[in-house]
């Protein structure tokens, strides 16, 4: 099984400033998918196939990486933001999900 | 508009059974993969398995966490997909989520949550 760590695992950011949540993967991946889930909602797709944003999505974010390793950018923090973000893998069964990063607004 | 909507959820017995619904609406149904996915309270969602779309068979996946006691089908006429739980398990708590696949899981549900306790 493939097994995403996320970091961290908590952070905040003031509105304008930039963040970067990390996926690192125990073995190589094709891409990476990216995921936003606010409080009493379900999940929504941010970045599908590593580095493209889904529809709808400010392109304020942004994703990168490759192999074992993959980033979650958000270039200027705004208070919609604020949410839980999950990174995962689609390289194999079981297809997983990292722990997630809770970004909340400074 | 693309739409999920489960049912089916609500308490059960630990060993009890349980299937939930979703209801597909706004694509052409048979055409996609269909999945379902849970989430425990405060934790990363989990993917539980697929049933794939009519070109590939209705053929089906399962994570190795739920094989042999979760069976997912479909009902093509009906733009219908169901998630057949047995013997549940408290750990098996959390809310449930069918969802699609497009390039990611592009629509998901509003969830359905099942309690597994006596």
């Amino acid at each position: 099984e493939i097994v995403l760590t996320q970091s961290p695992t908590t952070t905040a950011a003031s509105p304008g400033e930039k963040v970067t949540i990390t996926c690192l993967a125990n073995s190589s991946v094709t891409n990476m998918f990216w995921y936003q889930q606010k409080s009493g909602a379900s999940p929504k797709l941010l970045i599908f196939s590593t580095s493209s944003l889904a529809s709808g999505v400010p392109d304020r974010f942004s994703g990168s990486g490759s192999g074992t390793s993959y980033s979650l950018t958000i270039n200027t923090m705004e208070a919609e933001d604020a949410a839980t973000y999950y990174c995962q893998q689609w390289s194999g069964n079981p297809y997983t999900f990292g722990a997630g990063t809770k970004l909340e607004l400074k | 508009e693309v739409k999920l909507l489960e049912s089916g959820g609500g308490l059960v017995q630990p060993g009890g059974s349980m299937r939930l619904s979703c209801a597909a609406s706004g694509f052409t149904f048979t055409d996609f993969y269909m999945y379902w996915i849970r989430q425990p309270a405060g934790k990363a969602p989990e993917w539980l398995g697929l049933i794939r779309n009519k070109a590939n068979g209705y053929t089906t996946e399962y994570n190795l966490s739920v094989k042999g006691r979760f069976t997912i089908s479909r009902d093509n006429t009906q733009n219908m997909l169901y998630l057949q739980m047995n013997t549940l398990r408290a750990e098996d708590t959390a809310t449930y989520y069918c969802t699609r696949w497009l390039g990611g899981f592009d629509y998901w549900g509003q969830g359905v949550m099942v309690t597994v306790s006596s």
